[in-house]
């Protein structure tokens, strides 16, 4: 069975940074890209960027370019969404998502994970 | 930047009605790269729909989308109770890849 496993809820105040995990199994990790998707409380979807763990190529949204960091860890079957600098703005869930086919970049997600919520507050 | 805008914002109806859904493009897309999802309350988004019209494993065939160019359609042509949940179109090309729809919401009238 596909499954990708997101670390836990997080609550951090602003200015502080933060690494969130997405571990996939049940298929060939490096055969996939892996992409990130932010949804804000009561919003819509947003498709944040999505990373090639076989050589770590990584394409972002134009919208959050620079404002993020992702990476993949193919040894281990993780991929990572990191911040720097976090602010408040960047309340929210935060789902990992698995293409629906192999070697492809293109964002059709077909297997998700459940989500972590991170809530920045002071 | 292609732009998608679902309407209606919500679409109030009871279960055993038809549900039509629209997903309009600020340009022409290719319905390669359309596809719908569904998402219910405190769960991930599950993929209904891509290329337009092809079912997603496991859909159940009261789903079905249709259109092209600007215009796409995501129809339940009879409501279950578990139909009740938002519905996002999406257009996975390029210009930037992945973007969404807003979202149109089916509540239980």
């Amino acid at each position: 069975e596909v499954q990708l496993v997101q670390s836990g809820a997080e609550v951090k105040k602003p200015g502080e940074s933060l690494k969130i995990s997405c571990k996939g199994s049940g298929y060939s990790f490096t055969n996939y890209w892996l992409g990130w998707v932010r949804q804000m409380p009561g919003k819509g979807l947003e498709w944040m960027g999505i990373v090639y763990p076989g050589d770590s190529d990584t394409r972002y949204s134009p919208s959050f370019q620079g404002q993020v960091t992702i990476s993949a860890d193919k040894s281990i079957s993780t991929a990572y969404l990191q911040w720097t600098s976090l602010k408040a703005s960047d309340t929210a869930m935060y789902y990992c998502a698995r293409p629906a086919n192999m070697w492809e970049p293109l964002p059709l997600f077909d297997c998700w994970g459940r989500g972590t919520l991170v809530t920045v507050s002071s | 930047e292609i732009v998608l805008t679902q309407s209606p914002g919500t679409l109030s109806l009871s279960p055993g009605e038809r549900a039509t859904l629209s997903c309009r493009a600020s340009q022409s897309v290719s319905s390669n790269y359309l596809a719908w999802y569904q998402q219910k309350p405190g769960q991930a988004p599950r993929l209904l729909i891509y290329g337009a019209s092809s079912r997603a494993t496991g859909i159940p065939d009261r789903f079905s989308g249709s259109g092209s160019g600007t215009d796409f359609t995501l129809t339940i042509s009879r409501l279950e109770p578990e139909d009740f949940a938002v519905y996002y179109c999406q257009h996975f090309g390029t210009s930037p890849p992945g973007t969404f729809g807003q979202g149109t919401k089916v509540e239980i009238k």
